[in-house]
């Protein structure tokens, strides 16, 4: 059964700094791996998508890296800002199936 | 190009009553899934539709839950006789067809809150 850690749970720095979020998985065999923001009361937006055939995949001042073998997959913001605040989620598309199985997510606060 | 809409936003109701959550894909989009946020919980997915057919219901309760998705309108998620244990909040997302590989877009969600 796929499992899916971020860690950590919470993460308060101030404007400026780069940061790393991790996210571990139990189970090498996905087809992709998707990073999601999550505003309070809000849905998900998509930020990267990484396939399994990838290493890493960027977006403006995000880079998202797979390492399959591992089972790890790391966010990397750079010079964050505090509209950079909310909750980020990690979901793996596992293998056979269609579905996406979710971290329990990072919640992310940039201090001004 | 709409995103992944959802209907409605909030909906509150007593126990013993029935709740009935839509969700329209993207436009292009037709493959359907549907999760649940309990709260302080991840996400975990409940059910995958593609046009007039259930593909997954692995994560659907046995009883009570039930969802479609009709050659024409939205998909539906329909909860009967509502327990306060299905307050929560639900998400719908599609993908484009072959969407294996591909990326997945997700509503505004519904919060059901049952009294």
């Amino acid at each position: 059964k796929q499992e899916v850690t971020q860690i950590p749970a919470a993460l308060s720095v101030p404007e400026g700094e780069n940061l790393v979020l991790n996210c571990s998985f139990t189970d090498s065999a996905i087809y992709n791996l998707q990073w999601f923001r999550q505003d309070p009361g809000k849905g998900l937006t998509s930020l990267l998508l990484i396939q399994s055939s990838q290493r890493e995949q960027t977006s403006g001042r995000l880079n998202a890296s797979l390492d399959k073998s591992s089972g790890r997959s790391t966010l990397y913001i750079a010079a964050s800002q505090p509209g950079d605040s909310a909750t980020y989620l990690c979901a793996v598309r596992v293998q056979g199936a269609q579905k996406l199985v979710f971290g329990q997510g990072t919640r992310l606060t940039i201090n001004p | 190009n709409a995103g992944v809409m959802q209907n409605p936003r909030h909906l509150v109701r007593r126990r013993g009553q029935e709740a009935r959550l839509r969700c329209s894909p993207m436009k292009g989009h037709s493959h359907v899934y549907w999760y649940r946020q309990l709260p302080e919980e991840g996400l975990k997915f409940m059910v995958y539709l593609q046009k007039e057919n259930i593909i997954d219901e692995s994560g659907m309760p046995k009883e009570r839950f039930s969802a479609e998705f009709p050659k024409e309108g939205p998909s539906i998620l329909r909860i009967q006789q509502v327990v306060r244990g299905d307050s929560a909040a639900y998400f719908c997302a599609s993908s484009p067809v072959g969407g294996l590989s591909g990326e997945l877009f997700f509503g505004e969600g519904s919060r059901l809150t049952v009294l």
